[in-house]
C-alpha cells in the first residue's frame, strides 16, 4: 500500500505570496490533519478533516487554510506568507472517524522557506 | 487542554533498554496516548498507542500509570539505527492533536 504523499517537497516563496501545498493520504484512509514543524515550536497541529469537513482547527491565524475533496485528498492554502512560515508542513492520514486512537501515518513533508 | 513535555535529549549505549517519559497532566479522560519516532527529513513514523496499564508490540513497550498524568516509552536493546527524535502525542478533546517536545535520543556504539 502507498503511503502518505506530500506534493512538492521544497517549496521556496517570498513573502506576501500563497503557497498551496497537496497530501495524498493512504488508500482508503478518510481523515487527513495538517501540522506544522519549526525548530522553535515544534510539532504543532493545524487542522484536520473528515470526509471533506474540518473537524477541528488548531491555534493558527485565518491566513492558514485547507480543504479535503471527495477523494479525501487535501490542501493547505497559505496565504500572505510571513518569515516566520518557514517550516515543514507534514501531512498525517488516519483509517478510523474515532481519530482518538487511530495512529496516524505521516508523509515526509514539504520544506517551505520564505524569503 | 493537555499540555506535554518530555526530556530534551537522551544518550544510551547499545543493547541497553532505553526509557522515555512524557508528562500530560491535564490528559482527558479519552486520550489516548502514541508515541511517534522520527528521522531527519522524515515525517513521524507510528510506535505504539495505549490508554492505560501497559501494552507491548514487537518494538517498544508503553507503561501508563493509573493517573495516567504520565506515559514511559521503553525501548529494549537500542542500536545505532534507533539514533532519532521521539514524540509523545495526546489526542486532547475535540480532536486537538498535542505533541510532547520530543526527545532527541542518541545511541552510541
Amino acid at each position: 500500500k502507498a503511503g502518505v504523499t506530500q506534493t512538492p517537497r521544497y517549496l521556496i516563496k517570498t513573502r506576501g505570496q500563497q503557497v498551496t501545498l497537496s497530501c495524498s493520504p493512504i488508500s482508503g484512509h478518510r481523515s487527513v490533519s495538517w501540522y506544522q514543524q519549526t525548530p522553535g515550536q515544534g510539532l504543532q497541529f493545524l487542522f484536520e478533516y473528515f470526509s471533506e469537513t474540518q473537524r477541528n482547527k488548531g491555534n493558527f491565524p485565518g491566513r492558514f487554510s485547507g480543504r479535503q475533496f471527495s477523494n479525501s485528498r487535501s490542501e493547505m492554502n497559505v496565504s500572505t506568507l510571513e518569515l516566520g512560515d518557514s517550516a515543514l508542513y507534514l501531512c498525517a492520514s488516519s483509517s478510523g472517524q474515532s481519530s482518538y486512537n487511530s495512529p496516524l501515518h505521516f508523509g515526509n513533508g514539504t520544506r517551505l522557506t520564505v524569503t | 487542554l493537555a499540555k506535554t513535555t518530555q526530556p530534551i535529549s537522551m544518550d544510551s549505549y547499545e543493547g541497553q533498554e532505553v526509557n522515555i517519559t512524557c508528562s500530560h497532566n491535564n490528559i482527558a479522560t479519552n486520550d489516548y496516548i502514541t508515541w511517534y519516532q522520527q528521522f531527519p527529513s522524515q515525517g513521524p513514523r507510528f510506535i505504539i498507542q495505549g490508554y492505560k496499564t501497559k501494552v507491548t508490540n514487537e518494538v517498544a513497550s508503553l507503561f501508563i500509570p493509573a493517573d495516567r498524568k504520565s506515559s514511559t516509552l521503553s525501548l529494549p536493546r537500542v542500536s545505532l539505527s534507533d539514533t532519532a527524535v521521539y514524540y509523545c502525542l495526546v489526542v486532547g478533546g475535540t480532536y486537538k492533536y498535542i505533541f510532547g517536545t520530543g526527545t532527541r535520543l542518541k545511541v552510541l556504539a
